[in-house]
């Protein structure tokens, strides 16, 4: 199955700075889904990430404070923007590598302060 | 609007079997998946069932029943390295997106 590389593995940041988070697939994939998981907590989705075409927000998330880009198949950045600590979170990638079968990042341990 | 429920927590002892449930409330549903996830790892992908029945994978088996919105995943010949979080999973038909459960602390003791 596809490796997705995730980069930054986690990062401290101070509040009102934007931290971009990169995710890389080894292969093409159709779909990829950008989450976030509070330790402890299930995964909420944020967006579909859409090649060549603006994102797919879930309610609660917006474009402004979480932009988007896929530029192609295998290549994803998600930007949390303006950040405070309610930010604070994992930040995971996915997309869609097999038949209905998602593959993860590795996750990005985000912490504001 | 979408729900999922699961226990939020079981205990069994390793060699046991353990089954953990999940029933929704959604639409769009196209399929039912689970997945593992270990402390400090990424959720890994278990099973998919869209259609009624038993899936089975090694150790684990999943199972679907959409005129009831349940499933459950059966882990049997427990080890301790199956301590883990499981989700359920709704599998939508329109955008392919995945809502995740709240998921399940499964703790293997010896």
């Amino acid at each position: 199955s596809a490796v997705i590389s995730q980069k930054p593995s986690r990062d401290i940041c101070q509040r009102g700075t934007s931290l971009t988070i990169q995710c890389q697939v080894d292969s093409q994939v159709t779909m990829m889904f950008w989450y976030r998981q509070q330790p402890g907590q299930s995964l909420t989705l944020i967006a579909t990430a859409n090649q060549g075409s603006e994102a797919t927000y879930e309610s609660g998330f917006v474009i402004d404070k979480f932009p988007i880009s896929r530029p192609n198949l295998t290549f994803s950045t998600l930007t949390v923007s303006n950040m405070s600590p309610e930010d604070s979170s994992i930040y995971l990638c996915s997309g869609l590598t097999g038949n209905y079968g998602y593959t993860f990042g590795s996750g990005t341990r985000l912490t504001v302060v | 609007g979408q729900s999922l429920e699961q226990p939020s927590e079981v205990t069994a002892v390793e060699g046991a079997i353990v089954q953990i449930n999940c029933t929704y409330q959604t639409s769009g549903f196209y399929g039912l998946s689970w997945y593992q996830q270990h402390d400090g790892g990424a959720p890994t992908f278990l099973s998919y069932n869209a259609l009624d029945g038993l899936e089975e994978t090694g150790r684990f088996s999943s199972f679907l029943s959409r005129s009831d919105s349940y499933g459950y995943l059966l882990l049997q010949e427990l080890q301790m390295k199956d301590s883990a979080s499981y989700f359920c999973a709704v599998f939508y038909n329109q955008g392919g997106k995945l809502i995740f459960g709240q998921g399940t602390e499964l703790s293997v003791k010896p």
